[in-house]
């Protein structure tokens, strides 16, 4: 039961120009989502997250956009820079829902910038 | 990654052993998370404490597995009688409240080996 679903495991794009990874989610009780980034040997990095109360969250290069109606969000990296080429993956939460801070994540995407 | 300190870094155990995984949470921090990920696949949610209690448990699995978060000293995960299908990366995560959009951080794992 996977909850929460990115389906391209991999990307790649070229340096200077837009990443952008999707990430799916079945449970309408999830009301907080969050992207991190993860490196080989190293846990997870907190990148940026958003409320279900907004659509979209903006943190320098990284912009998460939220369409609840279709449990659909979106990280989008731009530019692309070499070193953000790592796993990055999509994790839910259902704060309101008396389960707050169980993190559930998808099986990640692997992204690539070349030069 | 920095901050939330988990050790050993690497374990090897015999199947039959014990394992015991330690997780010092962020300074400030006293909720903490354990996350198991097994190969090609995202971080599964194990279990959540805070001090000297367990909050929710429901990603452990029935048998063998117990976590502990003392007062004093850092947070235990302890696997007894380990079986192959215990190796995986756990990874820990703390946080400073419980409350709504507070993003977990996370140690940099533990990479449990079962010979």
């Amino acid at each position: 039961d996977q909850q929460v679903k990115q389906n391209s495991p991999s990307l790649s794009v070229q340096e200077g120009r837009i990443s952008i990874l999707n990430c799916d989610y079945t449970n309408s009780m999830f009301d907080y989502f969050l992207w991190y980034k993860k490196y080989p040997a190293e846990g997870p990095t907190f990148l940026i997250s958003i409320s279900s109360i907004k659509d979209k969250n903006e943190d320098g290069r990284f912009t998460v956009f939220l369409n609840k109606s279709a449990k659909h969000l979106s990280l989008h990296i731009v530019p692309s820079q070499p070193g953000d080429s790592a796993v990055y993956f999509c994790a839910a939460s259902a704060v309101n829902s008396g389960t707050a801070s169980k993190l559930t994540f998808g099986t990640g995407t692997r992204l690539q910038v070349t030069l | 990654n920095a901050g939330v300190m988990q050790n050993p870094r690497h374990l090897v155990r015999r199947r039959g052993q014990e394992a015991r995984l330690r997780c010092s949470p962020m300074k400030g921090h006293s909720h903490v998370y354990w996350y198991r990920q097994l190969p090609e696949e995202g971080l599964k949610f194990m279990v959540y404490l805070q001090k000297e209690n367990i909050i929710d448990e429901s990603g452990m699995p029935k048998e063998r597995f117990s976590a502990e978060f003392p007062k004093e000293g850092p947070s235990i995960l302890r696997i007894q009688q380990v079986v192959r299908g215990d190796s995986a990366a756990y990874f820990c995560a703390s946080s400073p409240w419980r409350g709504p959009n507070q993003p977990q951080h996370f140690g940099d794992g533990t990479r449990l080996s079962i010979l």
